[in-house]
């Protein structure tokens, strides 16, 4: 069964970049066909998708955060990672990292991170 | 792509039956079976439930099961029991460039 692990700064200041990183156990990131995701829920609130990556590389978007959001993936340390840069107090949450099938692409998840930002 | 809908909370006495609802589109809900359930204890990662609608994967209890009617996917819990107490979401894929969409949350509270 895959396991992922979160990890990274736990506090942002604001207009930086916040980097996150999954490490994924009990499987090759490389040898299953799983779609990679990020999601976060802010205090009290809702899940939001943010973005995923699938195994070949291929890579989509939340229209919300496109234009400040990047992941990636690390095959030789089984790790893929999210960067969302110019960060504002709307960005404090906490972040998860997910994985699983194209119509049910969050069947594990990591125990979550809280990220702050503030300065 | 707004969320999906669903209601704030529902209620139950431990070995009732509750339904939660989740309220879409044809462009989410109603366009695949693609819908999921997820199960968040607070401080706690959301759990998979059911996926695909109705399938229930391993290690989600029996008492679980899910359903759909044109734009609107049911979460069935059935012998309500304490350990049921918990925020629920739905998911599903969409057809617009959000692709992935969650609903509001449905907070159970068992009586």
């Amino acid at each position: 069964q895959v396991q992922l692990q979160e990890s990274g700064p736990g506090l942002v200041k604001p207009s930086q970049t916040l980097s996150l990183t999954c490490t994924v156990s009990g499987d090759s990131i490389s040898s299953v066909n799983y779609y990679w995701s990020w999601i976060r829920q802010p205090a009290g609130k809702g899940l939001e998708w943010i973005a995923r990556i699938y195994t070949s590389g291929g890579t989509n978007y939340s229209p919300s955060l496109k234009s400040r959001v990047t992941i990636s993936v690390d095959r030789s340390k089984n790790q893929f990672s999210l960067n969302l840069s110019s960060v504002t107090a709307a960005d404090t949450a906490v972040y998860y990292c997910a994985s699983g099938g194209l119509t049910h692409p969050f069947d594990y998840w990591g125990q979550g991170i809280l990220v702050t930002v503030s300065s | 792509q707004s969320a999906l809908t669903q209601p704030a909370s529902v209620s139950g006495s431990p070995g009732q039956s509750i339904t939660i609802s989740c309220t879409g589109t044809n462009s989410d809900v109603g366009g695949c079976n693609c819908v999921s359930w997820y199960q968040q204890h607070p401080g706690k990662a959301p759990k998979l439930m059911i996926y695909d609608v109705s399938n229930r994967p391993s290690g989600a209890s029996n008492r679980f099961s899910g359903s759909k009617s044109g734009n609107t996917a049911s979460l069935t819990i059935s012998g309500l029991q304490a350990e049921d107490e918990a925020d629920y979401y739905c998911s599903s894929y969409t057809t617009s460039s959000t692709l992935y969409v969650f609903g509001t949350g449905t907070k159970v509270t068992v009586l």
